[in-house]
């Protein structure tokens, strides 16, 4: 079974500075490994994703993720915080079967931004 | 790239009544449609997984008989909540796969959210 671990519910920063959510993951099989942003009362938009290439993954918006497989972490960061990234982040994992196989969601990460 | 669309954005109904809720994907055939709740401040909860032409499969839990899951096109999903109740109310969304989709499948819709009252 596979399952994603969120380390705190809410993360609060000041505009300008790093941006850290941290996801763990547990996994039998090598993983896919995503973070999701969702906006109130909107769906899901995939920031970045991790397949097995490199292990640091660049997405949108200035977000990058680590995939460290002997942390089982896959941590998201971005150097400097803006007002807009105020949102619920959400890291996921798949196993590696095919297009039909689930996503799992994490519990869910709310960033606020401090002006 | 690729686009789910889902319909209605939001929807109120009376309690005992149907809600039909329609997941389509745009530019893409999608061969696996996911549909997901949500409860305020909380994750995704995976509902059920349904396959072109084939029987839904639904997750532990999940009544079947109350969410109908339809997927009779490779363009359409239909999710209908039989006899709504208030605690049905919540956000649901939709996703849509396919092999070879650039981010190996994964599109979701903008979701509804349902008020039984």
């Amino acid at each position: 079974a596979q399952s994603v671990t969120q380390l705190g519910s809410h993360v609060s920063v000041s505009e300008g500075a790093l941006v850290l959510l941290r996801c763990n993951y547990s996994s039998s099989v090598p993983p896919y490994l995503f973070w999701y942003v969702q906006y109130p009362n909107q769906g899901l938009q995939l920031l970045l994703k991790y397949t097995s290439a490199a292990t640091l993954v660049k997405g949108i918006n200035g977000f990058e993720a680590e995939f460290k497989k002997s942390e089982t972490s896959f941590h998201l960061t971005k150097p400097s915080a803006h007002m807009s990234d105020a949102a619920e982040y959400f890291c996921a994992v798949s196993d590696r079967g095919s297009s039909a196989s689930k996503i799992i969601f994490g519990s869910g990460t709310r960033l606020s931004i401090r002006p | 790239g690729a686009v789910v669309s889902q319909h209605p954005s939001w929807v109120i109904c009376k309690s005992g009544t149907s809600v039909k809720i329609e997941c389509r994907s745009l530019d893409f055939q999608a061969t696996t449609m996911f549909w997901y709740r949500q409860f305020p401040k909380q994750s995704l909860m995976l509902m059920a997984t349904s396959n072109e032409g084939s029987k839904a499969t639904y997750e532990q839990g999940v009544e079947k008989d109350k969410f109908l899951i339809n997927h009779a096109s490779l363009t359409l999903s239909t999710l209908t909540v039989t006899s709504a109740h208030p605690e049905d109310s919540s956000f649901y969304i939709c996703s849509a796969s396919a092999p070879g989709q650039g981010t190996y499948g994964y599109t979701f819709g903008s979701g509804t959210r349902l008020t039984v009252v």
